[in-house]
């Protein structure tokens, strides 16, 4: 069983604060990893797909980098909106053959205005 | 271009009765994924299934099954429910396979088992 570990599993900023989690996931056997937006009463959304070691990935003021080797990926949010506010899920496929997207159980992020 | 539309979104059934969810993907996308979101647990994969074939399966009884028809369009049936099949149901779809391609999902369906 792959595990893949987002780190804080909450937390509160104001408005205007950049912001950044964490995703671990197995350094071995790397394919790709996701990141996705969950925001309350809708479907997930995706952000991203990163699969070279030392990708980054920029969409507005989210960005996203990854490092295979040592098996972490960081969420950056610049100037957090309360419109940012959401769950926001990581997602490691390993290219060991198990032909699944495991999910990590997410950071829930809060924006007060 | 029309989303993924799962079907119904809300089920209401008792232990011991079977239910089947619909999936319609995207227009061309050929691989769809379904996944069981619980409290407290992230998003669990029960399986994909690309251009009609079965990829791979979770980690779920053979209670939950599934198939993929010609269009794309994916059912997935679960039998002899029990209480713990309670949860929100989400399909995602895909062009490729859902291995480097992001994932496009639908709003899900929340069965509840009484």
């Amino acid at each position: 069983i792959l595990n893949v570990e987002q780190s804080p599993q909450s937390l509160h900023v104001q408005e205007g604060d950049s912001t950044n989690f964490t995703c671990s996931f197995p350094s071995s056997n790397f394919y790709a990893l996701h990141w996705y937006r969950w925001e309350t009463a809708k479907s997930p959304e995706a952000l991203f797909v990163m699969t070279l070691n030392g990708d980054e990935k920029k969409k507005g003021r989210i960005s996203a980098t990854l490092n295979t080797k040592e098996g972490y990926s960081y969420l950056y949010i610049k100037g957090s909106q309360p419109e940012d506010s959401a769950t926001y899920l990581c997602a490691f496929y390993s290219g060991a053959g198990s032909y699944q997207l495991t999910f990590g159980k997410g950071t829930k992020l809060s924006v007060i205005p | 271009k029309a989303g993924v539309t799962q079907t119904p979104r809300y089920l209401i059934k008792t232990r011991g009765q079977q239910v089947t969810l619909s999936c319609s993907p995207i227009s061309g996308h050929r691989s769809v994924s379904w996944y069981q979101q619980t409290p407290g647990q992230g998003l669990q994969f029960l399986f994909e299934y690309f251009s009609e074939t079965q990829r791979n399966k979770g980690n779920f009884p053979g209670r939950f099954s599934g198939r993929q028809f010609s269009n794309s369009r994916s059912e997935m049936n679960v039998s002899t429910l029990e209480l713990g099949d309670s949860a929100l149901y989400l399909c995602a779809s895909s062009y490729g396979t859902a291995s480097n391609q992001p994932q496009h999902f639908g709003d899900g369906t929340r069965l509840s088992i009484l």
